[in-house]
């Protein structure tokens, strides 16, 4: 079954980086977009961006332009998300996103990680 | 501000039907089926209930069900039960190649 295993909760200071991954199991990894998606506390869903499925192609929301990168290792499965130059208002639960079909759905989603950013 | 607009919140009582709208522009749900909704329930991530418009993925109830008209989407759930309290969020690809969520609405069973 298709799974998505993300990293553990974060506590970051103001002004540093953090980098989440998202380990994908149960498909043929290759075939499909990642969303990066967060939440911050008792907020909605904010889409931060879309990584292609070779990796070689990524789209981020204006919003984080500059701020964010997407990678993906495809030897090992995993997809990254680094966002740097992190502010309070970065506090969030990020999802990793598995994209179905190049249809700007998800059918699965990672557990979440929670960034905290304080000082 | 989410670039989606849906009511913050409605209800209804177990066995009722309810509807949660989502109107975006004709940059967005106007222009294209790539309208997707998504159940969230209190500490879990997200669940896709509807995609592209209107269907239904496998093992969601048929109680759900999504339509379109215009720059409006639409989430109806049909004899609601206890366990569809949650919050709900459309979402819809966009012009500028960018996705968008509404800014979701809390469904209380009463």
């Amino acid at each position: 079954q298709v799974q998505l295993v993300q990293s553990g909760a974060e506590v970051k200071k103001p002004g540093a980086s953090v980098k989440v991954s998202c380990k994908a199991t149960g498909y043929t990894f290759t075939s499909n977009h990642m969303h990066w998606v967060r939440q911050a506390p008792g907020q909605g869903l904010e889409w931060m961006g879309i990584i292609s499925p070779s990796g070689d192609s990524t789209t981020y929301a204006q919003k984080f332009q500059g701020r964010v990168t997407m990678t993906r290792d495809t030897s090992t499965r995993t997809d990254y998300m680094e966002l740097s130059s992190l502010k309070s208002e970065d506090t969030a639960v990020y999802y990793c996103a598995r994209d179905l079909a190049g249809s700007w759905t998800v059918d699965y989603w990672g557990q979440g990680t929670l960034v905290i950013v304080s000082s | 501000q989410s670039a989606l607009t849906q009511p913050a919140s409605v209800s209804g009582s177990p066995g009722q039907s309810i509807t949660i709208s989502c109107t975006g522009t004709s940059s967005d749900v106007g222009s294209y089926n790539y309208v997707s909704w998504y159940q969230q329930h209190p500490g879990k991530a997200p669940k896709l209930m509807i995609y592209d418009v209107s269907n239904r993925p496998s093992g969601v109830s048929n109680r759900f069900s999504g339509s379109k008209s215009g720059n409006t989407a639409s989430l109806s759930i049909s004899g609601l039960q206890t366990e569809d309290e949650a919050d709900y969020y459309c979402s819809s690809y966009t012009n500028r190649d960018s996705w968008d969520f509404g800014g979701g609405t809390k469904l209380t069973v009463l």
